[in-house]
Formats: structure tokens, sequence, C-alpha cells
């Protein structure tokens, strides 16, 4: 069926360091949305992506979307302590998947 | 953060019995959904409402039921509870149809359930 990948799993970094994610898809999505969830917590909406080669910021996050619509990332530059936390990428077909998520941790 | 509550917040309870979890929310929106979060997984859809008494079923849903009596209020109900139903469940609202259109989901507190 239609799946979202997303990788890594697991992400370990020193405080400053950069971080990404990525997100893959075997077919064309409509959009792609991203989502935070610190832990014990719920997913929190980012950002939406809908354009082939879209690329949007938000302070250290830059989000892009594929020329093909098939695969989106999200980078997050000099990364902090409040960055800790999940992150989901959510693709849409004919419906909503999401993919399994990046767990971001950070070392002070 | 949206007006959305879940309860209970945890849950423990053995196989067979059955388990409703609620969702209510205060923002009026339309459609609201159920999922579950498990490890390796992500989020996945178990059923949506786009209006009371309108309801569908999403990517996991064996073993789940819900109802939608008021545009507040969203149940769902596990009729015979079994260990692989352990999980993290969240609730979500949207403005409008998530599935088609481009509205970003707000998601509940969650619940998190254990069948023993």
């Amino acid at each position: 069926g239609q799946q979202v990948m997303q990788i890594p799993q697991y992400q370990h970094v020193q405080e400053g360091e950069d971080f990404t994610t990525y997100c893959n898809s075997s077919t064309t999505l409509s959009n792609i949305q991203w989502y935070k969830q610190r832990p014990g917590g719920h997913p929190v909406f980012l950002i939406q992506l809908v354009k082939s080669g879209e690329v949007k910021k938000q302070k250290r996050l830059t989000f892009q979307f594929g020329e093909a619509k098939k695969n989106s990332s999200l980078h997050i530059t000099a990364t902090q302590t409040t960055d800790v936390g999940t992150y989901f990428c959510a693709g849409r077909y004919n419906d909503m998947r999401f993919g399994a998520g990046t767990r971001l941790t950070v070392k002070p | 953060d949206a007006g959305i509550t879940q309860s209970p917040r945890h849950k423990v309870t053995e196989t067979g019995t059955p388990v409703t979890l609620r969702c209510h929310q205060t923002e009026n929106h339309r459609y609201m959904y159920w999922y579950r979060q498990d490890p390796g997984h992500g989020l996945r859809l178990i059923h949506y409402s786009y209006g009371v008494k309108d309801t569908d079923k999403g990517e996991v849903s064996d073993g789940y039921s819900v109802s939608r009596s008021k545009t507040e209020d969203f149940l769902l109900t596990l009729e015979s509870a079994t260990s692989s139903q352990t999980s993290v469940y969240f609730c979500a609202i949207s403005e409008s149809r998530i599935l088609k259109d481009n509205s970003p989901l707000h998601f509940g507190n969650g619940t998190r359930l254990t069948v023993t």
C-alpha cells in the first residue's frame, strides 16, 4: 500500500550541530505536512508544503518538497535542547499517511 | 492549543473487556479522527467522522467502532480489548476534510491504554 518512509528512526546530536530528517514516497504526494511531538506530548502541526520544489523556513527550520513531490526533508540548523522530540511527516495520497517519525535527542 | 479533551488519560484493562475512549472538542470543528500511535509505525488512522452520525473507517479499523451523537463528542470503543490494542490513542480535529483538503490536524493529549 501507499507508505511514507521516514529516516533516520533516531538521531542524537550535540547541541549546535545540524539535523535532517527525510521522507520518501514511492508515489506522488498531493502535499506533505510536518508535525513535532515533544516527549510525553501530542503531535503539533509545523507546516505544510504543496508545490513542487517548495522551500519554507521557520527560524532555524527549513522544509523542502521535492521536484517530483515524492520526497521531503526537514533541516534544523544549530540544534538547541528545545528541539528535542519526534518529527513526523504526513503525506497525502487519497488519505493522509504518517511516517514512523525521527526521534531527535540533543546533548547540551 | 485547540480545545480538545481526551478521557481517560490512562487506562489499564483486561483482555476481553469493552473499553470506551472519549474525545470532546470545543472548537465546533466538523471533522474528528481517532489515531493510534505505536513505536515504529507513526500515527495510523482508525476511524474518522465528518459530521454527527457520519463516520468512516481508516487504515486500521478492525476491532474498533466509533460513534458521534453530538458535534463535540467522538467516542472510540474497543468491543473486546486485545493485547494488540495496547497503544496510545490520539483524537484529532480539523476544520475541513483532512483526507481531501489541506487543513492541519489538531491533536488531543492522548490516552495511554494498556490491555493485560
